[in-house]
């Protein structure tokens, strides 16, 4: 099955800066490539997410971008805000159940 | 539109216990999927239910159990609860009607604790 591997596990940085979250997958057949944000409490939820077809896909502050050859795939949130901080799992799936990484703690300090 | 809900939302259980969680999809979606969460693990994927049928599984132990009825709402049961268990237990739903994956509506989740 698929294997998601996703770094680092904390990130902590200022407002202002930006924030690279990377994961790789190991299923090549894998076409869909969500990103879920998990604020502390609260449920996930979806917040980009890219297919096979597509290298980067940008939505104001977030982008993300993916090498299907080297089969990885990375979060990029610039302009950091505090609000921004929570927990951010990628995710990577050819089937309607995507595999998930094991999520990044993102701080953003004011 | 209604939300996914989950209940109960918190639950207490001593070792070797069951346990029933519930979970009401968005209306119109036909696929509740459940996923544990601990600290440091992620979501992991328990299961899948389509249209009343278990469409796929995890890699969990058969006293993870789960079924869907008609209306789409699902159960998830524990049996013989370890204290491993203790997680929050969430459900997501999604249109899923094709094998195309698609946005997952997530709970807000049960929190179990097992003592």
């Amino acid at each position: 099955g698929e294997n998601v591997e996703q770094h680092p596990s904390t990130l902590s940085v200022q407002e202002g800066d930006s924030a690279v979250i990377k994961c790789t997958y190991s299923d090549s057949a894998s076409n869909y490539f969500p990103w879920y944000k998990q604020e502390l409490g609260k449920r996930p939820q979806l917040i980009i997410d890219i297919r096979s077809n597509v290298g980067e896909k940008k939505d104001q502050r977030i982008a993300v971008t993916l090498n299907k050859t080297a089969k990885h795939f990375s979060l990029h949130i610039t302009e950091t805000q505090p609000e921004d901080s929570a927990v951010y799992f990628c995710a990577a799936g050819l089937s309607y159940i995507p595999t998930f990484g094991r999520g990044t703690s993102l701080i953003v300090h004011p | 539109k209604a939300g996914v809900t989950q209940t109960p939302r918190y639950l207490i259980k001593t070792r070797g216990q069951q346990v029933t969680l519930s979970c009401s999809p968005i209306s119109g979606h036909r696929s509740v999927s459940w996923y544990q969460q601990t600290p440091g693990q992620g979501l992991q994927f328990l299961f899948e239910y389509f249209s009343e049928t278990q469409r796929n599984k995890g890699n969990f132990p058969g006293r993870f159990s789960g079924r869907q009825f008609s209306n789409s709402r699902s159960e998830m049961n524990v049996s013989t609860l370890e204290l491993g268990d203790s997680a929050l237990y969430l459900c997501a739903s999604s249109s899923g009607g094709n094998r195309g994956t698609g946005e997952l509506f997530f709970g807000e989740g049960s929190r179990l604790t097992v003592l």
